[in-house]
């Protein structure tokens, strides 16, 4: 009964370099999401994915990348870390993007610090 | 565009006091309204929701009431637990229906 997993759970970067987030959930759900989670401000969408395949830019995407390598897989990258970054990021999924009538289930979250 | 306000925290209560967190939302249409609760260390957690005015979400002694006039979704429960200490996210979908928009958040802290 896994769910949505993420790794690593904890990252610091260097200014410049780059990482790879990564998130697999196991419930065959279609549709995909990476937040972030700032002090203060809630959750901010950054990159969503309805089906594999497809993927679409939320309300925070500049600095971020995204793969749904499959169905189970959607990994966030970071080509070249900023201070701005510093942030716990969630992914998420859910049956479908039609939120009002499934729920969605999140990860644990990946604390990283930039510096 | 949309967005949600919640009352800042934390939040500290004594076991078995009342507990309302206030959240009021902007949005067009007839969002659907959400809770999520996140404990120490875990991810975000569907706590209930309303996707209609004047509809009442309710799940483990939490309920939350669907007011349009008052474009508001408080949270209460009559008696907190300690276990009820977490953080708690008011949060819309909106008639489009693909992105969740959340409330920054209130910790809530409920001693014995």
């Amino acid at each position: 009964n896994a769910g949505v997993t993420q790794t690593p759970k904890f990252q610091v970067l260097k200014t410049g370099q780059s990482m790879t987030l990564q998130c697999a959930q196991d419930m065959n759900h279609n549709s995909m999401y990476w937040y972030r989670q700032d002090p203060g401000m809630g959750l901010r969408l950054i990159y969503y994915s309805a089906s594999e395949g497809t993927t679409d830019k939320g309300e925070v995407p500049n600095g971020y990348n995204v793969s749904r390598l499959n169905k189970r897989e959607f990994s966030l990258r970071l080509e070249s870390a900023a201070p701005s970054q510093t942030s716990v990021y969630f992914c998420a999924s859910s049956e479908s993007l039609r939120l009002r009538n499934t729920e969605a289930f999140f990860g644990q979250g990946t604390r990283l610090t930039v510096v | 565009g949309d967005s949600v306000t919640q009352m800042e925290g934390p939040v500290t209560l004594s076991e078995e006091a009342f507990l309302t967190i206030n959240c009021t939302y902007t949005a067009t249409g007839y969002p659907s309204l959400f809770w999520y609760v996140q404990y120490p260390g875990e991810g975000l957690q569907l706590l209930l929701k309303a996707t209609k005015a004047d509809d009442k979400g309710s799940n483990k002694g939490f309920e939350a009431t669907y007011r349009k006039e008052t474009t508001s979704f408080h949270l209460e429960k009559g008696s907190v637990q300690v276990s009820d200490s977490a953080v708690y996210f008011c949060a819309l979908m909106d008639n489009a229906g693909n992105m969740l928009t959340f409330g920054g958040g209130t910790r809530l802290m409920v001693k014995p």
